[in-house]
């Protein structure tokens, strides 16, 4: 049982919008930055959006970040076939380690 | 570029002992917190302990505390995972992560540790 709670799955047409979003508490989302991750398959995650919305180098705008409160929202505008992927959110909780959601599956159909 | 790559998997007996590396390269590695987080197959991520760039503070998650110990050489850039007294359930793919941003902006391919 993950400490963040996200949707196992998520599906969308190419060239869509889709959401995911990420559920915690006070004790950890509510006072920290999340983070979030892609994995493509056999590979290792990659970090998508860092301090709730912000972009690393290298990553398109077509990938967005929120947060509200406990939650947050991951947002993926021009889905592609490449997308498909399993997204992860993070942060860290009171005890100082990180966190994780159990992760979502996105199918773009 | 930013490397990092474990190494020390393998299969192990229940109760028994592996050492992880991860060899860094392409920056300071004695300026930044690490971290290993695992991945059991199939199944999502997970910490497993973090320690900071002097080594000062140290963090395990309650499922490995007592029996594994995070430790890192800045001379050598190489962060360690010492894994004691392994059970089933420690079965995973072990990844070190680089901390920054409030989260891990690099992480190694992975080794996986197969405890059967």
């Amino acid at each position: 049982q993950s400490v963040l709670t996200q949707p196992p799955s998520v599906s969308a047409a190419p060239g869509q919008k889709v959401t995911i979003s990420c559920s915690g508490s006070s004790s950890n989302i509510g006072n920290n930055y999340i983070s979030w991750y892609q994995q493509l398959p056999g590979t290792a995650p990659k970090l998508l959006i860092y301090e709730n919305n912000k972009r690393p180098s290298g990553i398109p705008d077509r990938f967005s970040g929120s947060k509200s409160g406990t939650s947050a929202t991951l947002g993926i505008t021009g889905l592609q076939t490449g997308d498909e992927a399993d997204y992860y959110c993070g942060t860290w909780d009171n005890s100082l380690s990180a966190v994780f959601g159990g992760g979502t599956k996105l199918t773009v159909l | 570029e930013v490397q990092l790559v474990e190494s020390g998997g393998g299969l192990v007996k229940p109760g028994g002992s592996l050492r992880l590396s991860c060899a860094a390269s392409g920056f300071t590695f004695g300026g930044y917190n690490m971290n290993w987080v695992r991945q059991a197959p199939g199944k999502g991520l997970e910490f497993v302990s973090s320690i900071s760039s002097s080594s000062s503070d140290i963090y395990y998650a309650d499922s490995v505390k007592g029996r594994f110990t995070i430790s890192r050489d800045n001379a050598k850039s190489t962060l360690f995972l010492q894994m004691n007294s392994l059970r089933v359930e420690d079965t995973a793919v072990y990844y070190c992560a680089r901390e920054r941003y409030t989260g891990y902006d690099y992480w190694g391919q992975g080794t996986l540790v197969t405890v059967s």
